[in-house]
C-alpha cells in the first residue's frame, strides 16, 4: 500500500508569490495535518483536517491555508512567500482524530523562498 | 502547556555501542501519548513507536528499546548494537488530547537528536 505522498518534492519560489502543496494521505485515512520543519528544528503544527473541516491551526499566519476534498487528499497554499517560510513542509495522515491513532507522515516538500 | 525537551543535539557513537536518546516532556493532560520518529536526510518522518500515558510497561523491538517513567516525564529510546544504518535525526513528540480523550492529531516535537554512527 501506498504511504503518505507529497507533491512537489522540490520547489523554489521567489519572495512575494504563493505556493501550492499538496498531499494525498494513505488510503482509508480521513484526516490530514500539515507540519512546516524549518532547518534544525522539530516540526511545527500548521492545521489539521477532518472529513474536510479544519480541526486545529497553529500560530502561524492568515497567509497560511489548507483545504481537505472528498477524497481526503490536502491541499497546503501560503501567499505572500517570505524567505523565513523556506522549509521541509510535512503531510501526515492518520486514520481519524481517535485516541491512539498513528499518525503517519510524507517525504515532505522542501520549498526555497529566494 | 505541552512541551518536548530532547537535550541532546548531537551524539556520536562507533558502531556496536549502545545510545540512549533522551527526552522530556511536560503536559497537563492526564491522557496522552508518546512517539518516537526517525528522520534521515531524505526528510521523511518514519514512525517507531507509540505509547501511551496509562502503559509503563518498557518495549523492545530488536534492537531498539523504550524506557518510559511517568515519575519523571521521560521517554528514553536505547539503540543497542548501533549500525550506520542507525544514523539520522531522532525525534520525540507528545500529542494532546481532547477532554473527549480523542487526539486532535497534533503532535509537539522536540527538537531531535543527531545521531551518528561511524563505522
Amino acid at each position: 500500500d501506498a504511504g503518505v505522498t507529497q507533491s512537489p518534492t522540490h520547489l523554489i519560489k521567489t519572495r512575494g508569490q504563493h505556493v501550492t502543496l499538496r498531499c494525498s494521505p494513505i488510503s482509508g485515512h480521513k484526516s490530514v495535518s500539515w507540519y512546516q520543519q524549518v532547518l534544525g528544528q522539530g516540526p511545527q503544527f500548521i492545521f489539521q483536517y477532518y472529513e474536510k473541516e479544519e480541526r486545529g491551526r497553529g500560530n502561524f499566519p492568515d497567509r497560511f491555508s489548507a483545504r481537505q476534498f472528498p477524497n481526503y487528499s490536502s491541499e497546503l497554499n501560503v501567499n505572500a512567500l517570505l524567505l523565513g517560510d523556506s522549509a521541509l513542509y510535512l503531510c501526515a495522515s492518520s486514520y481519524t482524530t481517535g485516541s491512539g491513532n498513528t499518525i503517519y507522515f510524507g517525504e515532505g516538500s522542501w520549498l526555497t523562498v529566494v | 502547556a505541552q512541551k518536548v525537551t530532547q537535550a541532546q543535539t548531537e551524539i556520536s557513537v562507533v558502531e556496536k555501542e549502545d545510545v540512549t536518546l533522551d527526552c522530556v516532556y511536560e503536559t497537563r493532560d492526564t491522557t496522552y501519548y508518546l512517539f518516537w520518529y526517525k528522520q534521515p536526510p531524505s526528510g521523511e518522518l518514519v514512525f517507531l513507536i507509540r505509547r501511551n500515558s496509562f502503559d509503563e510497561q518498557n518495549e523492545i523491538s530488536g534492537r531498539y528499546s523504550w524506557n518510559f517513567q511517568k515519575s519523571t516525564s521521560s521517554f528514553n529510546f536505547t539503540i543497542t548494537a548501533s549500525q550506520v544504518v542507525d544514523s539520522a535525526v531522532y525525534f520525540c513528540a507528545l500529542s494532546e488530547t481532547t477532554d473527549r480523550g480523542s487526539t486532535l492529531g497534533r503532535l509537539y516535537f522536540g527538537r531531535g537528536t543527531q545521531l551518528t554512527v561511524w563505522p
